[in-house]
């Protein structure tokens, strides 16, 4: 299957801090990734929506100047946690959609534990 | 707007034991269905996943899970299960190619030898 990687896989960062995560997708060309954060226990929170080439999509309620996403090129998407403070300790986790149709899948990343001091 | 429901939230079988786990979701026509699987501190494996045709889907791990339309249904199931096997399971649902990928809330099994 396609394989999905984020770096880096665990951060701790003093508070006010800003913090960049990656997410590559490795075998594939993804022109849409998607960015979640998923508390203890807890399902998955879809953040925002990054398209290649264009400005991400925020889901209500997500601080689009806070957690700034970057979608360069079609293999890579980035994350940035700007000014962190304890509150934004999460883990962050990436996908990235492939194919179209009935292939349509959406592959996701190994997760990105952020603690914030 | 859909919407996915895993009815148990923890369920706890013995090595060898079947499984199954339980998927519900509320949307007007028939939704593109997937179950992934996260252990611990990971991120999440897809499993399998539905579109059309068959209703009964084989996936990895020995996995499968069964479309049901006439209950909204779309459960996974193991007939043996492995200690392995113990993590988190996610049903999704998508509305239509393209969108995004709407989570139940997870089922958490625990496996015991």
């Amino acid at each position: 299957g396609a394989v999905v990687s984020q770096h880096p896989s665990r951060v701790i960062c003093k508070s006010g801090t800003s913090v960049k995560i990656e997410c590559r997708s490795l075998d594939f060309q993804a022109t849409t990734m998607f960015w979640y954060r998923q508390f203890p226990k807890q399902s998955l929170m879809l953040m925002a929506t990054s398209n290649e080439g264009s400005k991400a999509t925020y889901e209500q309620g997500v601080e689009k100047d806070k957690f700034l996403i970057n979608h360069a090129s079609l293999t890579l998407s980035t994350l940035t946690v700007t000014s962190a403070h304890p509150e934004d300790s999460s883990f962050y986790i990436c996908s990235a959609r492939t194919g179209g149709g009935s292939e349509e899948t959406q592959y996701f990343g190994p997760g990105t534990r952020l603690l914030v001091l | 707007a859909q919407s996915v429901t895993q009815p148990d939230i923890h369920i706890t079988v013995s090595e060898g034991a079947s499984l199954e786990l339980r998927c519900n979701y509320s949307y007007g026509a028939t939704p593109y269905l997937f179950w992934y699987v996260q252990s611990p501190g990971q991120g999440l494996q897809l499993l399998l996943k539905y579109f059309s045709g068959d209703t009964l889907v084989q996936g990895i791990k020995g996995f499968e899970a069964e479309f049901k339309r006439s209950q909204s249904s779309f459960n996974l199931r193991k007939p043996s299960v492995h200690w392995s096997d113990a993590a988190e399971y996610f049903c999704a649902v998508v509305t239509a190619f393209g969108s995004k990928l709407t989570f139940g809330t997870g089922t958490r099994l625990q496996v015991t030898l």
